[in-house]
């Protein structure tokens, strides 16, 4: 199956800071997605990109699928920025809608 | 704006018992899904769900596993015989044509 790599694992920024995070993928996608896990465990929705670029408010994300890679910007980091990112990709060649994650990558925003 | 809710959002059940997980799906949407996080790891797809009958299962969804969408409205997982790495939070996802899904706050289960 396809495989979802992202990184940095962690990272740790200082309030303000901004912050590039990084999902590559092995196959073609139907579809890519962002989310923000918070907390208490939910999946937030941040982008469905799977292809271009996208802005809502202090992020941003990109997807390139020809490179298969996308990269989520954070710009002027707040501590409610806090948590797990993942990125989640649909395979092209699989007929059904599954999303594969990839492992995450857990931020830290210190005020 | 509408929503995916779940419920409940934690259940505690001892080893052996039957569970069932319950979902109400965005209205308008028509495909839907379970997933699982076993804590601190990554996100993981159980079944998929579209037209009434199952489209696509992983490898955890097992004979122990079974969906349901008994009305217009609700979608269920049931476990039927659950077991102690059952432990883990259970995310409903729904979705309108192929493309972004939504999901719920999740189930956080703990088997005893």
């Amino acid at each position: 199956g396809i495989q979802v790599e992202q990184s940095p694992p962690d990272l740790i920024l200082q309030e303000g800071a901004n912050s590039t995070l990084r999902c590559n993928f092995s196959d073609s996608v139907n579809n890519l997605q962002w989310f923000h896990q918070n907390p208490w465990g939910q999946l937030i929705n941040l982008f469905y990109i799977p292809s271009g670029t996208k802005q809502n408010g202090r992020l941003s994300a990109t997807t390139v699928a020809t490179e298969r890679y996308s990269l989520l910007y954070i710009s002027s980091s707040q501590t409610t920025d806090s948590g797990v990112y993942f990125c989640a990709v649909d395979d092209a060649w699989n007929a059904g809608n599954m999303l594969t994650f990839g492992g995450g990558t857990r931020l830290m925003v210190k005020p | 704006e509408p929503e995916v809710t779940q419920t409940p959002s934690h259940q505690v059940t001892q080893m052996g018992q039957e569970v069932i997980l319950r979902c109400v799906p965005i209205s308008n949407h028509l495909y839907f899904y379970w997933y699982r996080q076993i804590l601190g790891q990554k996100v993981e797809f159980l079944v998929s769900f579209y037209n009434n009958e199952i489209s696509e299962k992983s490898e955890i969804f097992d004979d122990q596993f079974s969906v349901e969408r008994p009305d217009g409205s609700n979608f269920t997982l049931k476990i039927r015989s659950t077991k102690l790495e059952d432990s883990a939070m259970y995310f409903c996802a729904s979705e309108a044509t192929t493309d972004t899904q939504y999901f719920g706050p999740g189930t956080r289960l703990t088997v005893l």
